[in-house]
């Protein structure tokens, strides 16, 4: 079964510091990954995805996470903090096929520090 | 123009009430989803349908009931309701099943039910 472990439940940062968000899954086939992010009483944003091709994925405002098979693992970078950028992030996996879901992990809350 | 919207964004409610939860998505999307977050924020898949067919039903009890009039509305109608219902509850819409169309999956802002 597809499983999504975010290793700390809350970061927290200072503002302009390199911020990594840990994500690792288990899956039994190739898997296809995301991560979001919710502001708060918001709903989820997608912020990248991973599903075949280049194994560093690039979103917007600079974020990206790398996709390591060998490490089973889709870290989150952002690569200077802004006190925008507070918010719960979410990992999730989703193997092939039509009627597989979306399995997010448990989620890490970004506290950015002036 | 949002493009899931849920309503209504708030709902309480007392238990042993009826409610349903309304959903449309104009992003001309054939799959769309209801998620119900916990009070931990764990986010997990109750429902999917594709062009009005359910595809994915979870082990969710049977006083929840979703409906699919057309491929842009998904409602969820809820019974005798719980305290344990309480939680945030997301409908979401893929360009397709797989939903890896070039958007993944689009969320709406949520419905924040309370049961007392």
């Amino acid at each position: 079964a597809q499983s999504v472990t975010q290793l700390g439940s809350h970061v927290s940062v200072s503002e302009g510091a390199l911020v990594l968000l840990r994500c690792n899954y288990s899956s039994s086939v190739p898997p296809y990954l995301f991560w979001y992010v919710q502001y708060p009483n918001q709903g989820l944003q997608l912020l990248l995805k991973y599903t075949t091709g280049a194994t560093l994925v690039k979103g917007i405002n600079g974020f990206e996470a790398e996709f390591k098979k060998s490490e089973t693992s889709f870290h989150l970078t952002i690569p200077s903090a802004h006190m925008s950028d507070a918010a719960e992030y979410f990992c999730a996996v989703k193997n092939g096929g039509a009627t597989n879901k979306l399995i997010f992990g448990t989620g890490t809350l970004l506290a950015v520090q002036p | 123009d949002t493009a899931v919207s849920q309503t209504p964004k708030y709902l309480v409610t007392q238990m042993g009430n009826d409610k349903s939860i309304k959903c449309e998505q104009n992003l001309g999307h054939d799959t769309m989803y209801w998620y119900k977050q916990d009070s931990k924020k764990f986010l997990k898949i109750m429902f999917s349908y594709n062009n009005k067919e359910l595809i994915i039903n979870e082990t969710v009890p049977n006083r929840f009931s979703p409906k699919s009039p057309d491929k842009a509305h998904l409602n969820l109608h809820i019974n005798s309701l719980e305290l344990g219902d309480s939680a945030v509850y997301f409908c979401a819409s893929s360009q397709d099943a797989t939903g890896l169309g070039s958007y993944g999956y689009t969320f709406g802002s949520g419905t924040r039910l309370t049961v007392v």
